[in-house]
């Protein structure tokens, strides 16, 4: 079955430190996978995304990394600021004729200052 | 370019009542979605459209249907609402195997 599993659910930082979120996948056959920051209230928006081939992207201070082989992925935000609370969202694409697109649950991070 | 607009914003409705939301973007996608988040369960895909005059079922459809006429908008229809159906509503829309760009939301309680 495909599925997404992200870890932890919530997470609680102090402005300025570093933190990583995690994503597993058993989904297959694999097509992309994509981060997604979603603030309260309005709608995901793109931050990242890796093909198979692909295994670290950087959009600022966000850097995704894709390991395929283990079927999992990661997201470290460096140097944490207030605007960075949201939710995360890792989604994973199926390459087929299908073109499922599987969400994960989000992590919800909250920045303390 | 305004991207991916929902309207309305925000709705309240009497179970048994029926409405539209309307979706429209304007970035030329031919992929567009509906979604429906509640809390602790992610966004769940209710319908979506591979191009104008084309539908099919995601994973929750039921109590739902939606129409493709036209290539930039995408409408989804409650015939008789339910208070399960209380939820916030997002549209999206992408190339194929595009990034998916999302609307702001239209927030639905049902009473």
């Amino acid at each position: 079955k495909n599925q997404v599993e992200q870890s932890p659910q919530s997470l609680i930082i102090l402005e300025g430190k570093n933190c990583t979120l995690q994503c597993n996948y058993t989904v297959s056959p694999f097509s992309n996978l994509r981060w997604y920051k979603q603030d309260t209230g309005r709608g995901p928006v793109s931050l990242t995304i890796m093909t198979f081939s692909e295994n670290t992207k950087s959009n600022g201070r966000y850097t995704a990394t894709l390991d395929a082989d283990t079927k999992q992925s990661s997201l470290h935000i460096t140097a944490s600021q207030l605007s960075d609370s949201a939710s995360y969202i890792c989604v994973v694409s199926v390459s087929n004729r299908d073109d499922k697109i599987i969400f994960g649950k989000g992590t919800r991070l909250h920045i303390l200052p | 370019n305004a991207g991916v607009t929902q309207t309305p914003k925000f709705r309240v409705l009497k179970t048994g009542q029926s409405m539209t939301l309307l979706c429209a973007q304007d970035m030329n996608h031919e992929y567009m979605y509906w979604y429906r988040q509640d809390p602790g369960m992610g966004l769940r895909l209710i319908h979506y459209s591979v191009g104008e005059g084309t539908t099919a079922k995601g994973e929750v459809p039921d109590g739902y249907n939606v129409s493709r006429l036209k290539k930039q908008n995408f409408l989804l229809g409650l015939e008789s609402a339910a208070p399960s159906q209380t939820s916030v509503y997002f549209c999206a829309s992408s190339l194929r195997y595009g990034t998916q760009y999302f609307g702001p939301g239209t927030r639905l309680l049902v009473l």
